[in-house]
């Protein structure tokens, strides 16, 4: 069974520009959460999806905006982009919204701003 | 209070030995504690996870120890092999969480010299 799957791989774009990343989950699943993981640190929650509802967001700003389509797939949105918005842009299924919610992460977007 | 803390930061141990990596917290209301190991270029993958209710988790080489009243735990390798040179992740969350937004470490960087 395929994994989870992002897409694109990479991208570079440069200040003041919008991002579109997008998520496919794992067959079945319908939880989709994303996070960011700047070089060197540990993955930081920025938003949680189930069933088309969003269900979590962590402290990042407006900017940031994300949704989820009926084939549970997701989609995030990063607009007025900054420098500091450079990472690698996780994203992570789980069949269910329970604890314990084991999550199977993608291999990332690698989002470089200029 | 949500954050996790986590040590060494890198690590360097000889083939055949043990790693282990420790971390901390603080909200008490943590109730999944989950490891996850990431190599380059790759998402994280969750290899180990413990509820409070038990003090020690064992999975093949890798064993979880748990001290709720310290709230710390820990990832122990057995019989470390090179291809356990990663980065390691501890990682905490909350069945109150609205969303399931788990909280990070900082992450190790294990090396595993042949």
């Amino acid at each position: 069974d395929a994994g989870v799957t992002q897409s694109p791989t990479h991208l570079i774009k440069t200040r003041g520009q919008q991002v579109t990343l997008r998520c496919s989950p794992i067959s079945g699943h319908k939880s989709v959460s994303w996070y960011q993981q700047v070089l060197g640190q540990g993955p930081q929650f920025i938003f949680q999806y189930y069933e088309k509802e969003e269900r979590g967001r962590g402290n990042f700003p407006d900017r940031f905006s994300a949704r989820q389509f009926p084939n549970y797939s997701s989609e995030l949105n990063v607009n007025a982009l900054l420098l500091g918005d450079s990472a690698l842009y996780l994203c992570a299924s789980s069949l269910i919204l329970s604890i314990p919610n084991e999550q199977f992460f993608g291999p990332g977007t690698r989002l470089t701003v200029l | 209070q949500q954050q996790v803390k986590q040590s060494p930061q890198s690590l360097i141990v000889q083939k055949g030995g043990i790693s282990i990596i420790n971390c901390a917290y603080e909200n008490t209301a943590f109730d999944y504690f989950p490891w996850y190991q990431q190599f380059p270029g790759k998402g994280p993958a969750l290899l180990i996870a413990i509820r409070p209710d038990v003090s020690e988790k064992k999975e093949g080489r890798f064993t979880i120890s748990f001290n709720k009243s310290a709230k710390q735990f820990s990832l122990h390798i057995m019989d470390s092999q090179p291809g356990d040179s990663a980065t390691y992740f501890c990682a905490a969350s909350t069945s109150e969480s609205y969303g399931q937004n788990f909280v990070f470490g900082p992450g190790t960087r294990l090396s595993v010299l042949p």
